[in-house]
């Protein structure tokens, strides 16, 4: 799993609250990626970053941002978390010929 | 929509079977194609992959094919087994875009003993 690792793995929070996921990798991957999953939707890539201070946005970047300040640790902030933002996040990194997964965040907002 | 999508939600079959997995995408300018295997609670796991070179391609088991003339893409799982249960999803990579995939909504695949 190209030594991908997430916390918390799993949260509670209430609405208006600001969160933030870590993704920690140990591969040395330039390219890092956000994605939520959610019944009928499948992955949906937020943000993703190609380098230290590099990042762009996704397709579902509303609500999100995301910082990378070292190589290996990637976080996803939602600011002020809304109940449509309980989902399951997963991070990702691109290897040399594919994009490995960690296992995962699992996020409800009440 | 998406761009790429699967033909069937669930996929039920018996142990011991062969398996296909469907996949459609619509954008002729992607280059490479991976099927992710995802069980329950954890995150996709990299089955196969396969570039538009190629029109198949074999690993332990799984065997994938390209149809680029009707885009088109299938994993084959030979002998399926009941640790083979889990969700598919095929994934697309268009060239240029930051290596950014655009997954499929998968297939639920149930191995019966």
């Amino acid at each position: 799993d190209a030594g991908i690792t997430q916390s918390p793995r799993h949260k509670v929070t209430e609405t208006g609250t600001p969160v933030t996921l870590r993704c920690h990798q140990t591969e040395n991957h330039r390219y890092m990626y956000w994605y939520r999953q959610d019944p009928g939707h499948g992955l949906r890539l937020i943000h993703y970053s190609y380098g230290v201070k590099d990042t762009d946005k996704g397709e579902v970047s509303d609500g999100y941002s995301v910082s990378r300040s070292k190589t290996e640790d990637f976080l996803l902030t939602l600011e002020s978390a809304t109940s449509s933002q309980t989902s399951v996040y997963f991070c990702a990194t691109q290897g040399e010929e594919t994009q490995y997964f960690g296992p995962g965040t699992r996020l409800l907002v009440l | 929509g998406e761009s790429v999508g699967l033909h069937l939600p669930t996929l039920s079959v018996q142990e011991g079977d062969n398996s296909i997995i469907n996949c459609a995408y619509s954008n002729s300018a992607s280059d490479y194609f991976i099927w992710y295997k995802q069980e329950s609670g954890k995150g996709p796991q990299f089955i196969i992959d396969i570039r538009s070179n190629m029109d198949k391609r074999q690993g332990q088991r799984v065997t994938v094919l390209l149809n680029k003339t009707v885009k088109h893409l299938s994993l084959q799982i030979a002998a399926t087994q009941p640790g083979d249960s889990a969700v598919y999803f095929c994934a697309e990579l268009r060239g240029g875009s930051n290596y950014k995939l655009t997954f499929g909504k998968g297939t639920l695949l149930t191995v019966n003993p």
